[in-house]
């Protein structure tokens, strides 16, 4: 089973400022098949990146990822108040795991 | 427009058995897999399984295997999360989602039902 490991745990920042949220695996993730998610309080997660660098319908161009083997990126260029959320990444090329979340607070 | 609509929520005790369900619409759901996934009281999210509805080929989390039974009926596009004997660390929310059919990253989630197993 690949593990995903996100860092950091936790990340203040305020409205405007960039933010770069992590995803490690503990092995190679196939054909880059991993997805970042989004989570605010009571609600379902929503699909923001697919296959490391594309983005789903409807998510804003301030979203990027990146990333490719063991180590990926989720980048928010310029945060806007509704970006404060929890963030998962998911790997998919092996079965399917989840990492542990990265929780972006305002600062 | 894609949704599902998952059952409401539950409040058992320890012991008891629970069915819960998650309803497709929106186009042909016998083609397309659904999965399951669980999140305890302010935890991560964790796979639990996936279950193709035309044929009921179901793939279990090797964390979840054993634990719950994943099933399916076609003819009403639903796909069902089951136990047999509930434990109060089931307590949790678990959403159904629709997974892209070529990659398995979560396109469509349901709403969530609250699961409670408390004495």
């Amino acid at each position: 089973e690949i593990v995903l490991t996100q860092s950091p745990a936790t990340l203040s920042l305020s409205p405007g400022e960039r933010a770069t949220l992590s995803c490690g695996a503990s092995q190679s993730v196939g054909r880059s098949f991993l997805a970042w998610y989004q989570q605010k309080p009571g609600l379902a997660p929503r699909l923001l990146i697919y296959d490391a660098s594309s983005r789903a319908t409807g998510i804003p161009d301030r979203f990027s990822g990146s990333g490719s083997g063991t180590d990926f990126t989720l980048t928010i260029s310029r945060l806007e108040p509704e970006d404060f959320a929890v963030y998962y990444c998911q790997q998919y090329g092996s079965s399917i795991t989840f990492g542990q979340g990265t929780r972006l607070e305002i600062k | 427009e894609v949704q599902l609509v998952q059952s409401g929520a539950e409040v058992k005790k320890p012991g008891e058995s629970l069915k819960i369900s998650c309803k497709g619409s929106g186009y042909s759901f016998i083609t397309y897999w659904i999965a399951w996934v669980r999140q305890m009281p302010g935890k991560d999210l964790e796979w639990m399984g996936i279950i193709y509805l035309d044929d009921s080929d179901t793939r279990y989390s090797p964390s979840f295997q054993g634990q719950v039974t994943i099933s399916a009926d076609k003819s009403i596009s639903t796909a069902y999360l089951q136990w047999s004997s509930l434990k109060a660390s089931d307590t949790a929310m678990y959403y159904c989602a629709i997974p892209n059919p070529a990659r398995w990253f979560l396109d469509d989630w349901g709403q969530g039902t609250l699961v409670t197993v408390s004495s």
